[in-house]
Parts: C-alpha cells; structure tokens; sequence
C-alpha cells in the first residue's frame, strides 16, 4: 500500500525567505508524485507533478520539487515566499500510469508567511 | 472550457438520514473521482467512476455508493449517515485511459452531519 508523510503539519517563513515542505512517501514501486495547494473554501489545484521524466520538477508559482529515490522524498521548494503563497499544501502519490484520480494523500502542511 | 462544479456548496443533515452530492466534470473528461477530506486531513480516496462504471474503491463503507451519468457527471449518495461523515467532500475529473492524465478538482460540499 502507498503512503505519504508531511513532516510538518506547520510552516512559517517570512516573506521573502526560502519555502522548503517535506515529503516522504512509500511506495513499493516508482509512483508518481504530486503536489496541490489548497485556498480557504476552494478545491485543490495542482502545483506540479512527477511522472518519471526529469527528476527536478518545475511548477506553477516558482515552486519546484525533486525526486529523490534513495531518500523517497518529493520536497518541495520556492526560493522567495510571497504573502499570496499562504495556503495549505498536500503531497500526493498514485500508481504510475492512468491513476492520478485515484491519488494517497499526506495530511497537508498549512504555510503561513509573515510580512 | 468549463470546470469542476459541485452541489450544493453546503449541507446541514442529522444522523440516520440520507445525502446525495453532485458533481459536474471538466468538458471532455470521462473520468470521476470522489474523495472525503475531514479537518484537519488530508482528501481520501472514496471510489472512482470511469464511463459509467465504477473503477477502485477505497476503504469506504457500501453505505458510500455512487453513480456516473452518461454525460460523465456524477453522484456520490451516503445512506445511514454518522458525525463522522462531516467533512469536505471534493470530486476531481480527468480522462481515463490516458497515460500521465492529471485530474482536476471541483470546489468541494461541506457536509455536516449533527
């Protein structure tokens, strides 16, 4: 079964500091890894997303996240955080292929970013 | 190009009735997926809809069923409702069948269950 840990249930950072939200996640083969941001009241949308390509993915927002086998770990990363960036964030992993709907999710890490 | 909506926005029920939730798919998308995310959680996985039929299920208990229309929109019914089902229930559509498909989410309902 496939599983995912947010090390973190709360981050804050200052604006303009280096975001960092870990992930780790287990898995019995390669997956496929993804990250969503969560607005107050609204559904999730997508930051980026891992599907065996190149192992540093680049998202929406300046965010961007790296596989890393050895370790399996999908953290993700913004070198300089803005207000807007305040949100909740969910790492999520699925069976490689055509199951992305069907997706194991961590408990989210909620970001506060201080002016 | 049209999103993912849902109905109603927000739902008071009592214990031991029942509910149904709906959910309209992106255009083109053939694929539902529903999801239950309580406070403080993370979304998980309820089951999946793939042209009408219903394609995985979590660890959800049969009195969560759904339906998928021939349009693709979808049903999610809770019969024998408990406190426990109070949560954020989010449904995501995608196309099925595609490699690499990613699936978009509507804006949930918040159910309530007193």
């Amino acid at each position: 079964a496939q599983s995912v840990t947010q090390l973190g249930s709360h981050v804050s950072v200052s604006e303009g500091a280096l975001v960092l939200l870990r992930c780790n996640y287990s898995s019995s083969v390669p997956p496929y890894l993804f990250w969503y941001v969560q607005y107050p009241n609204q559904g999730l949308q997508l930051l980026l997303k891992y599907t065996s390509a190149a192992t540093l993915v680049k998202g929406i927002n300046g965010f961007e996240a790296e596989f890393k086998k050895s370790e399996t770990s999908f953290h993700l990363t913004k070198p300089s955080a803005h207000m807007s960036d305040a949100a909740e964030y969910f790492c999520a992993v699925s069976d490689r292929g055509t199951n992305a709907g069907k997706s194991t999710f961590g408990d989210g890490t909620t970001l506060t970013v201080k002016p | 190009e049209t999103g993912v909506t849902q109905s109603p926005t927000h739902l008071i029920k009592t214990r031991g009735q029942q509910v149904t939730l709906r959910c309209s798919s992106q255009s083109g998308h053939n694929t539902v997926s529903w999801y239950q995310q309580a406070l403080g959680q993370g979304p998980q996985f309820i089951f999946q809809y793939y042209r009408e039929e219903e394609n995985g299920r979590g660890n959800f208990p049969p009195r969560f069923s759904g339906l998928q229309f021939p349009n693709y929109s979808s049903e999610l019914n809770v019969n024998a409702l408990e406190l426990d089902d109070s949560a954020l229930y989010l449904c995501a559509s995608s196309l099925g069948g595609v490699v690499d498909n990613e699936q978009f989410f509507g804006p949930g309902t918040r159910l309530t269950v007193l």
